[in-house]
């Protein structure tokens, strides 16, 4: 059964940084894209960024580009978001997808609120 | 950015009535190398994570029942529910894979009448 796990979510306050982990299981990490979606309190998803299967390249939405880094560890089966100088509009539920063209498995979701 | 717009935002319905929504996108999904259109859509229930329902277009996933059915090409994408029951209360995102960023529709909310 295809797992994921995220982990990290909290709040934090604006300009200060987070790093969200999600632990992969039940299929072979190294052989699938990840991304990040995410979703604003009561509001609709949002693709937030990818990373192809070895790390080599890796894909942002404008609004997070230059302070959101994905990245991946294929020997833990891990993927990681870190984020840095949060803004209040990032606060939403941030979850981790397994992207085999489309976002085919979904984790529980990690709850990240930036507010002073 | 590839715009997808749903309608509608919210529909009442009863359980064993025939439902149908509406995806378009702002440019075409249709890959013309494959011929494939580069669009899905997931149910997400209250509380729970979003869940992927249909691929290219009109492809169930495993275990989707087959009331649900995705048609349309190019621009213009539905999906119907053939006769509506009670756990398919959620909402209903359309999503573009074609290019990043990817992109989703607002949703279309599915609620008792």
């Amino acid at each position: 059964e295809v797992q994921l796990v995220e982990s990290g979510g909290g709040l934090v306050q604006p300009g200060r940084s987070l790093k969200l982990s999600c632990a992969a299981s039940g299929f072979t990490f190294s052989d699938y894209y990840m991304a990040w979606v995410r979703q604003a309190p009561t509001k609709g998803l949002e693709w937030v960024a990818s990373i192809s299967y070895d790390g080599g390249s890796t894909y942002y939405r404008d609004s997070v580009k230059g302070r959101f880094t994905i990245s991946r560890d294929n020997a833990k089966s891990s993927l990681y978001l870190q984020m840095d100088s949060l803004r209040s509009e990032d606060t939403a539920t941030y979850y981790c997808t397994r992207e085999g063209y489309v976002m085919d498995a979904w984790g529980q979701g990690a709850s990240v609120t930036v507010s002073s | 950015d590839i715009v997808m717009t749903q309608t509608p935002s919210s529909q009442a319905v009863s359980a064993g009535e025939k439902v149908t929504m509406s995806c378009k996108s702002s440019q075409s999904l249709l890959y013309s190398e494959n011929k494939k259109n580069y669009l899905a859509w997931y149910q997400q229930k209250p509380g729970q994570s979003p869940k992927l329902l249909i691929s290219w277009a009109s492809t169930r996933e495993s275990g989707v029942p087959d009331r649900f059915i995705g048609s349309g090409s190019g621009t213009d994408f539905t999906l119907t529910i053939s006769s509506v029951q009670a756990e398919d209360l959620a909402v209903y995102y359309c999503e573009q894979y074609y290019d990043t960023p990817y992109t989703f529709g607002a949703g279309t909310k599915l609620e008792l009448k």
